[in-house]
């Protein structure tokens, strides 16, 4: 059963513009939400992380916002670059210590 | 480079032989984890370890399948009588107990099994 859903395979954006991915999850005890980036051939990278207790934490161009009643989140990333383009995971957990949940992922291809 | 290195990078191996993958982990994180990932999907929590003691092993996908951590540095995931369904990129991550930073990924290794 999937608990962390990413329902946009693909996303395709223009450089300098906004890239939004969305993320849904249904387990209400996560409490703590990462997003993670992979190129082929390589693991995960962690790009930033949000807490139950906040609903936005930017970091440079990345920025997560949470809408808990909605168990939504989003990254955006502004401007976007086409160093970007790269699978990006959503992950949930219940606690930062513990195994991570993620989605399926979101492709976001930046065209020039 | 001071990073979660894995070994190997890929691995080949007939059906029905046992495979063993090294994870080492970025030197002061106390917290190791195993995870799968097949195609088009996200990587899939195995195991866990804080320090030797493995924490959670529920998720392990058969009992052909093992992980250890004997001295809290590096850990390895044994695979017992491989299948085909096995296939896949396993992925080691660590992390520091306390630090706000996510997990933090190696390059994983792949398992073909012929």
């Amino acid at each position: 059963d999937q608990q962390v859903k990413q329902n946009s395979p693909s996303l395709s954006v223009q450089e300098g513009r906004i890239s939004i991915l969305n993320c849904d999850y249904t387990n209400s005890m996560f409490d703590y939400f990462l997003w993670y980036k992979k190129y082929p051939a390589e693991g995960p990278t962690f790009l930033i992380s949000i807490s139950s207790i906040k609903d936005k934490n930017e970091d440079g161009r990345f920025t997560v916002f949470l809408n808990k009643s909605a168990k939504h989140l989003s990254l955006h990333i502004v401007p976007s670059q086409p160093g970007d383009s790269a699978v990006y995971f959503c992950a949930a957990s219940g606690g930062s210590g513990y195994a991570l949940n993620f989605g399926k992922g979101t492709s976001l291809l930046v065209t020039p | 480079d001071t990073g979660v290195s894995q070994n190997p990078r890929h691995k080949i191996t007939k059906r029905g032989q046992n495979v063993t993958f090294r994870c080492d982990p970025i030197s002061e994180h106390n917290r190791l984890y195993w995870y799968r990932q097949t195609l088009g999907q996200g990587p899939e929590f195995l195991t866990y370890f804080q320090n030797e003691a493995q924490l959670e092993k529920s998720r392990l996908l058969s009992d052909r399948f093992s992980a250890e951590r004997p001295k809290g540095s590096f850990s390895t995931l044994e695979i017992q009588r491989t299948e085909q369904g096995d296939s896949a990129m396993y992925l080691c991550a660590s992390r520091l107990e306390g630090s706000p930073a996510g997990q933090y990924f190696g390059p994983g290794t792949r398992l073909t099994v012929t």
